[in-house]
């Protein structure tokens, strides 16, 4: 079965440095988005991605975050100066078709656990 | 601002017996809904929605109710399995995502399946 894969798996960094997450969508997916979750928390939107351009975002997707399909394989997520509540899970999503629904065919990645010391 | 809340942040439940798992929700702009099935190690996947225009849900083993009055849904397993230990995420889509968040998660609850 087609998956999504992430990586790292995990990272440590130190705060102020910068951190390139990365994801390899599934291959016919065209729809690409990023999730985070704080320990303890609740799983949170951060941005959607189509067609090389953000469809939506979210409140905690400030200047710091940015998103790039760099090639026709991988999606990655920069956090250009780190801070120490970036630290969280990560995941990475993708999906055949957008809009909603359907968030049904959106297929998550394992997450990459970034730790900002 | 919890505008998806499981107040459960863990269930146990013997193998062959119901789980249900409960969500509420305070944003009166969803009108879709989704639970979420997580293990250890790996992303979330989806399960099961249901869509505001309509009260009940069922995909073999699992269903989900809503009650739109109390904004409250819920997510049954019947029977339970050892396998569905696991956390599960409910989530709310608002109709029009101008100014939204267009999927919003619950905190989790954690559902052991003891056999």
């Amino acid at each position: 079965e087609p998956e999504v894969t992430q990586t790292p798996s995990h990272q440590v960094t130190q705060m102020g440095q910068e951190v390139i997450l990365r994801c390899v969508p599934i291959s016919n997916h065209l729809y690409f988005y990023w999730y985070r979750q704080i320990l303890g928390q609740k799983v949170e939107f951060l941005v959607s991605f189509y067609n090389n351009e953000i469809s939506e975002k979210s409140e905690i997707f400030d200047d710091q975050f940015s998103v790039e399909r760099p090639d026709g394989s991988n999606f990655t997520l920069k956090i250009r100066s780190t801070k120490l509540e970036d630290s969280a899970m990560y995941f990475c999503a993708s999906s055949v078709l957008g809009g909603r629904p359907p968030w049904e065919t959106q297929y998550f990645g394992p997450g990459t656990r970034l730790l900002v010391l | 601002d919890q505008q998806v809340k499981q107040n459960s942040p863990s269930l146990s439940v013997q193998e062959g017996r119901i789980s249900i798992l409960n969500c509420d929700y305070t944003n009166s702009m969803f009108d879709y809904f989704l639970w979420y099935k997580k293990y250890p190690a790996e992303g979330p996947t989806f399960l099961i929605s249901i869509s505001s225009i309509k009260d009940k849900n069922e995909d073999g083993r699992f269903t989900v109710f809503l009650n739109k009055s109390a904004k409250h849904l819920s997510l049954h397993i019947v029977p339970s399995q050892p396998g569905d230990s696991a956390v599960y995420f409910c989530a709310g889509s608002p109709l029009f995502t101008s100014g939204n968040t267009p999927l919003v998660f619950g905190k989790g609850t954690r559902l052991s399946v003891i056999a």
